[in-house]
């Protein structure tokens, strides 16, 4: 089985650009997680779906952020515009919701804001 | 509220034992651990459950004191493959979130 995919894998812009990151989670898991990872702040999550719906978007660091989920099977978080603050992993999780809610991550998009 | 892992950094001789704590101020409801290597994303390791047993994996097992809201990770006789950076997750009851620590670094030396 597929795990998670991600895309672009690394992404280098100059401040000001827009930058699209892409998740395909694991077919029939209807949970989907957005995490940003750096040295400072470690692992935080960013906004999760649940059946392709956010539900908690406290962790979108400001209005340049954004995340879609158009259907079960692609996520998108998008940032405009950039800045060199954003630069970090970013990493897209999934999860078959229930009781145990194990999450699954993609192998991260490495975004360098220059 | 962030789950505190300690300690910071750990390192080992091959074939020592290590233990990596995760304490929550907050009731919880699960203790998920992931390993992660340089560069590499985090990887499912296990999952505790409130009123669960303590679980196994390889040389790798851990426990979840629910008075204490606190899990341990410990390593048996470590091996290089082990090395990396743990975290702990950790999910309150009704809410499907994890909350992740900052992490524990793990160097094992042959």
């Amino acid at each position: 089985d597929a795990g998670v995919i991600q895309s672009p894998r690394h992404e280098v812009t100059e401040m000001g650009q827009e930058v699209t990151l892409r998740c395909k989670p694991i077919s029939g898991h209807n949970s989907l997680f957005w995490y940003r990872q750096t040295m400072m702040r470690g692992l935080e999550l960013l906004i999760y779906f649940n059946n392709n719906v956010p539900i908690d978007d406290s962790g979108m660091p400001e209005d340049r952020f954004s995340a879609k989920m158009p259907n079960a099977s692609f996520s998108t978080l998008k940032i405009q515009p950039s800045e060199p603050r954003d630069s970090a992993v970013y990493f897209c999780a999934s999860s078959l919701s229930g009781s145990t809610d194990t999450q699954y991550f993609g192998p991260g998009t490495r975004l360098t804001v220059l | 509220q962030q789950p505190v892992q300690s300690p910071q950094a750990v390192i080992l001789r091959e074939g020592e034992d290590a233990v990596i704590n995760c304490s929550s101020s907050k009731a919880l409801y699960s203790v998920h651990w992931y390993r992660q290597k340089h560069g590499e994303a985090p990887v499912f390791l296990m999952i505790l459950l409130k009123g669960g047993e303590q679980k196994g994996h390889e040389k790798i097992s851990a426990s979840f004191n629910e008075k204490k809201q606190q899990s341990s990770l410990y390593l048996t006789a470590s091996q290089l493959s082990y090395s990396g950076t743990y975290f702990c997750g950790t999910r309150k009851e009704g809410a499907q979130k994890l909350v992740f620590g900052q992490g524990t670094r793990l160097t094992i030396n042959p």
